[in-house]
């Protein structure tokens, strides 16, 4: 069955520093891919999707891109901020049916530190 | 847009007690979903309605879970003889018809089980 991959449990960085947050995935067909974001003690809220008119998707700096050869969707930042700091989620949902499920990985937590 | 309600914000039971959660859509959206966050499984789907209609229950356990969407306007999840393990939190989201995979999250139903 489908499924979704978050290597990174905890990322620790400083701020300015490059973000990079892993996401791999299985899937049978083509499946458009996501990233929620989760601030502490708020509702998770969409980020970024991997269907954007053939342009890559940005939101508030971050920034990713679909390869369908190596299965993956990492989450990019070039400089992160305090406020980034979050828990992360990628996301799966079929291509097929549009049957409106996301699986959902374990999730990263990012802590961002002066 | 008061966005997705949820309540009650804190529930406990005692094992074997029946709960109830609710859930109000964001006005307009014809895509509801429950979903089950812990820490050690993460965000897991339960379960999805259309037009008020059942799509998707593939993640509800088959025993002692159900929802049901009466109108429009909520939808509710019913856990009866509750049991320590259903303890995490549920979160309802919804979606507009279209974009069912960008869900906009309520606050979330903290379970505990005692």
């Amino acid at each position: 069955g489908d499924s979704v991959t978050q290597t990174e449990g905890l990322v620790t960085l400083t701020e300015g520093l490059p973000v990079m947050l892993n996401c791999t995935y299985q899937s049978t067909y083509s499946p458009f891919l996501f990233w929620y974001v989760q601030h502490l003690n708020e509702a998770p809220k969409l980020l970024l999707k991997s269907f954007t008119d053939n342009k890559r998707p940005e939101h508030q700096g971050f920034h990713a891109t679909l390869h369908k050869s190596s299965s993956s969707f990492h989450l990019q930042k070039s400089s992160a901020q305090l406020s980034d700091s979050a828990l992360y989620y990628c996301a799966l949902g079929s291509a097929t049916g549009n049957t409106g499920k996301l699986i959902f990985g374990l999730g990263t937590t990012l802590q961002v530190q002066p | 847009n008061a966005g997705v309600i949820q309540t009650p914000r804190h529930k406990v039971t005692g094992k074997g007690q029946e709960a109830t959660l609710w859930c109000e859509p964001i006005s307009g959206h014809s895509a509801v979903f429950w979903y089950r966050q812990t820490i050690v499984q993460g965000l897991e789907f339960l379960t999805y309605f259309r037009n008020q209609a059942p799509i998707d229950d593939s993640g509800m356990p088959k025993e002692r879970f159900s929802a049901q969407m009466p109108n429009q306007s909520h939808s509710t999840l019913k856990i009866q003889s509750t049991q320590p393990q259903d303890s995490a939190v549920y979160l309802c989201a919804s979606s507009l018809g279209d974009r069912v995979y960008e869900q906009y999250f309520g606050p979330g139903t903290r379970l505990t089980v005692l």
